[in-house]
This record gives structure tokens, sequence and C-alpha cells, in this order.
């Protein structure tokens, strides 16, 4: 059975740094591109970052090019998300994806608030 | 990024069909296919179907995915009260490299 489960958020001050973590189980990550996907309360999803399956290439939502970087580590079946210069405007719940398979964690919730 | 366009609400009776729609461009519905993905109330996104007509194992057969040109359907036939939810389109931009999502459509069964 193929399990997502994300890792890292909480309650961070404005301009603070967060890192979240995404361990996949029972597929091989490394077949796979690789997606952060995120949810402000009350609205819908929106794509913040991919990461190719040997991560050679990353995108990024406008938003959040330059504050925030994704990575891997397929040996540890894992995708990062390494969050800096946090805002208001991105407190939600942060899900890793991959896309084309379906398989999606249930999310960490990242809050930016003082 | 530009976003892909779906009816904020769509509201059908119980053992109705409903369509859902969603309006892309040449860049992303149009080139790479759409993904729809279902969302309950407090619960993260399920995928229906990818690169517009697939389906993955232990998705009901009461819902199908097309495409036409740009746009992407989705369509759900016996609508059953478990089928209350948002549903979403998400497709890869090939001009803005990039996933594009719609803003998507809250399914009422009535």
């Amino acid at each position: 059975e193929v399990q997502v489960v994300e890792s890292g958020g909480g309650l961070v001050q404005p301009g603070g740094s967060l890192r979240l973590s995404c361990a996949a189980s029972g597929l091989t990550l490394s077949n796979f591109w690789m997606t952060w996907v995120r949810q402000a309360p009350g609205k819908g999803l929106e794509w913040v970052a991919t990461i190719k399956e040997d991560g050679s290439d990353k995108y990024y939502v406008d938003s959040v090019k330059g504050r925030f970087t994704i990575s891997r580590d397929n040996a540890r079946s894992s995708v990062y998300l390494q969050m800096s210069s946090l805002r208001a405007e991105d407190t939600a719940v942060y899900y890793c994806a991959s896309m084309y398979m379906g398989y999606w964690g249930q999310g960490t919730l990242v809050t930016v608030s003082s | 990024h530009a976003g892909l366009t779906q009816p904020p609400s769509v509201s059908k009776d119980l053992g109705q069909t409903a369509t859902l729609t969603c309006t892309g461009n040449s860049n992303n519905v149009g080139h790479q296919g759409a993904v729809w993905l279902q969302q309950h109330q407090g619960h993260p996104p399920k995928l229906l179907s990818y690169r517009n007509t697939n389906r993955p194992s232990g998705i009901s057969e009461r819902l199908s995915a097309s495409r036409s040109g740009t746009i992407a359907s989705l369509t759900i036939v016996g609508l059953q009260p478990e089928d209350e939810a948002d549903y979403y389109c998400s497709a890869w931009d090939s001009s803005l490299t990039g996933w594009v999502f719609g803003g998507g459509t809250k399914l009422t069964v009535l």
C-alpha cells in the first residue's frame, strides 16, 4: 500500500522559516515527479512547486520563487520544501503529491502569524 | 499563474447526471490533458482521472472524463449522496512550466 506522509508544519512568525518533509512508502519515489500543493483555509488548491524524478529540474509558482526550495532524497524516499521569508498569505495546508499517479498525503498545516 | 476555469457550483438531483467542465488553453488542457480531483470537506484531494480519460483503479465506473479541444469534462451518472464534494481540474502548463488549477466546482446532490 502506498503511503505519503507530510510533516514539519506548525506556527511560525512572519519572516520565519520552516522545512516540510514528505515521506513516501510502498512506491519507488525515484520514478515520479513530485509536487507540493497548498490550500489556504476555505480556498481552492494552489500549485507551489514540482521536482523531476532525479531532482535535475525544479519549478515554482511565482509567489514563492526565491523564498521556497523543493528538494528530494530518493534514497530516503523523501521530498522536502524549505520555506523562508514566510508571509501571512503562505498560511495553508501543504500537500505532497504525485499528480498523475494520485498519491497524496494528508497534508500539514502551516500557519504564519505573529 | 493563469488558472483553469470551472463553474463555482453545480446542483443536481439524486440519481441524475452531472457534467463538470474545465476550460483551459492549448498549453495546458489542450496539450497535456487534465487531471480531475475530488475533495470532501476536511480530507485531501483524491485523483479521479488523469490525462483526460484514464481512471485509476478503485474509482467508480459512474465517473468518466473526456476532453474536447481545450475543454475537459467530468461526467458523473446516477448521482449519489457521496458524490457531493468539491471537484478540481488541473493540468501541466508547458508555457508556464507549472501546474495550473481550476477554482473548483462545488457539486451539491439534492
